[in-house]
């Protein structure tokens, strides 16, 4: 079975700085690793996602994470912070076999920047 | 374009009282997902549709829960005989068919069973 852990259910960080949140998975299989972030009363919007290639991913609005096999992790990073950012945000992995369409999610990290 | 709608936004409803939840997903999507969300946790996974075929039920928590899709478009949850752990926000997600297609998620129903 899979599992997502996410270190922190809250981070604040103060506008301009670093925002770093971590993600580490269990899987039996290899991953497709996905973030999304979850604005208040919207749905969850996809970040960015690692499916194959290149380990390094990039996404919307700044944010960048890495697949680190090795660490089993997939934290998520953006070099500054802004008020914008302020929001839930949510790892989850498939496996990359016949449930692949399966997501499991991390509890969450709730980011709080500020001014 | 419009996204994935669902209704109601909110539903309270008392213990042992059946409710059903929609989702519109966006058109052309084939696949249809069900979700929950209990308060600070991750979201569960439900129920996936491929179609109106439902290939994987794992996540439905109880045969009180059950559900339905018509016309490869909007979708029903039920749940018969409403509990108090039931409470919870319900989300549903549609993609394109494939194996790492983008899911869009639908802003939820927060159900709270009293």
């Amino acid at each position: 079975a899979q599992s997502v852990t996410q270190l922190g259910s809250h981070v604040s960080v103060s506008e301009g700085a670093l925002v770093l949140l971590r993600c580490n998975y269990s899987s039996s299989v290899p991953p497709y690793l996905f973030w999304y972030v979850q604005y208040p009363n919207q749905g969850l919007q996809l970040l960015l996602k690692y499916t194959t290639g290149a380990t390094l991913v990039k996404g919307i609005n700044g944010f960048e994470a890495e697949f680190k096999k090795s660490e089993t992790s997939f934290h998520l990073t953006k070099p500054s912070a802004h008020m914008s950012d302020a929001a839930e945000y949510f790892c989850a992995v498939s496996d990359s076999g016949g449930s692949n369409y399966k997501l499991t999610f991390g509890k969450g990290t709730l980011l709080t920047v500020n001014p | 374009g419009a996204g994935v709608s669902q209704s109601p936004s909110n539903k309270v409803t008392e213990k042992g009282k059946d409710v059903e939840l929609r989702c519109d997903p966006i058109s052309g999507h084939t696949a249809l997902y069900w979700y929950r969300q209990r308060l600070g946790q991750g979201l569960e996974f439900l129920i996936y549709f491929q179609g109106n075929s439902a290939p994987d039920k794992s996540g439905l928590p109880s045969d009180r829960f059950s559900a339905e899709r018509t016309g490869e478009s909007v979708s029903t949850l039920t749940i018969q005989r409403t509990q108090q752990e039931d409470s919870a926000v319900y989300l549903c997600a549609s993609s394109d068919y494939g194996p790492y297609n983008e899911q869009f998620f639908g802003p939820g129903t927060r159900l709270t069973v009293l």
